[in-house]
């Protein structure tokens, strides 16, 4: 199976910062990377798939690049209805794996 | 609009067996490209990617469970039932269905708001 290492595990940061997690695949998957957010009792939403291709919608401070091996998910001015928990997933095969998690809140 | 809801058992004992229903609304699983999928997440835990039904019945399982899953279509088109055998407490999650989003990747859009399951006697 294919592991998806997310760092850091947990961040803060002040409104209108920058903010950057990244997730580290353990053999390469091209681009097939997505980026999901998930708040405190309700479902995740996507964000980013493909790596870099933002959902319509989503607001453009989010953000996401890489391919291979290494990607990264930035948030550029951090709100703070951005509290929540981020998660990188795959879909190179099966199983669709998601990274650990980020847990972001407001410093 | 496009939208999925979860309904099963709060309250599984160990050794039963789970059975979740995702009534699906604004599309159909009949054509080869649509899917839907099966996600969990533990309290206090990650997400977990169960497994995934195709328009044209093709499946897929995660390896670490395939012996005790089973994802079907329901009596109808707009429903994807899961069933989990010998239930233990560490099956114990929030449970999600979610459409692929699209014809040709493997994300997940929309999902539905979850069923809690806890497996405890």
């Amino acid at each position: 199976d294919i592991q998806l290492t997310q760092s850091p595990s947990s961040l803060s940061a002040s409104v209108g910062d920058r903010v950057t997690i990244t997730c580290q695949a353990s053999q390469d998957i091209s681009n097939y990377l997505n980026w999901y957010q998930k708040k405190p009792g309700k479902a995740p939403s996507l964000l980013i798939y493909d790596a870099s291709n933002l959902k319509t919608g989503v607001p453009s401070r989010f953000s996401g690049r890489g391919s291979g091996t290494d990607f990264t998910f930035t948030i550029t001015g951090l709100q703070p209805e951005d509290i929540a928990t981020y998660y990188c997933q795959h879909y190179h095969n099966v199983p669709y794996t998601f990274g650990q998690g980020t847990r972001l809140d407001i410093k | 609009q496009i939208t999925l809801k979860e309904s099963g058992p709060t309250l599984v004992k160990p050794t039963q067996t789970l059975t979740l229903t995702c009534d699906l609304s604004g599309f159909s699983l009949t054509t080869s490209g649509e899917g839907v999928a099966w996600i969990r997440q533990p309290p206090g835990k990650g997400l977990e990617w169960l497994a995934l039904i195709y328009g044209d019945d093709d499946k897929r399982y995660s390896p670490l469970l395939r012996s005790r899953l089973t994802i079907t279509k329901g009596t109808s088109k707009n429903q994807v039932v899961l069933t989990l055998t010998n239930a233990d407490p560490t099956d114990t999650a929030t449970y999600y269905c979610a459409r692929r989003g699209d014809l040709w990747g493997m994300w997940f859009d929309p999902w539905g708001q979850g069923a809690q399951v806890t497996v405890s006697s």
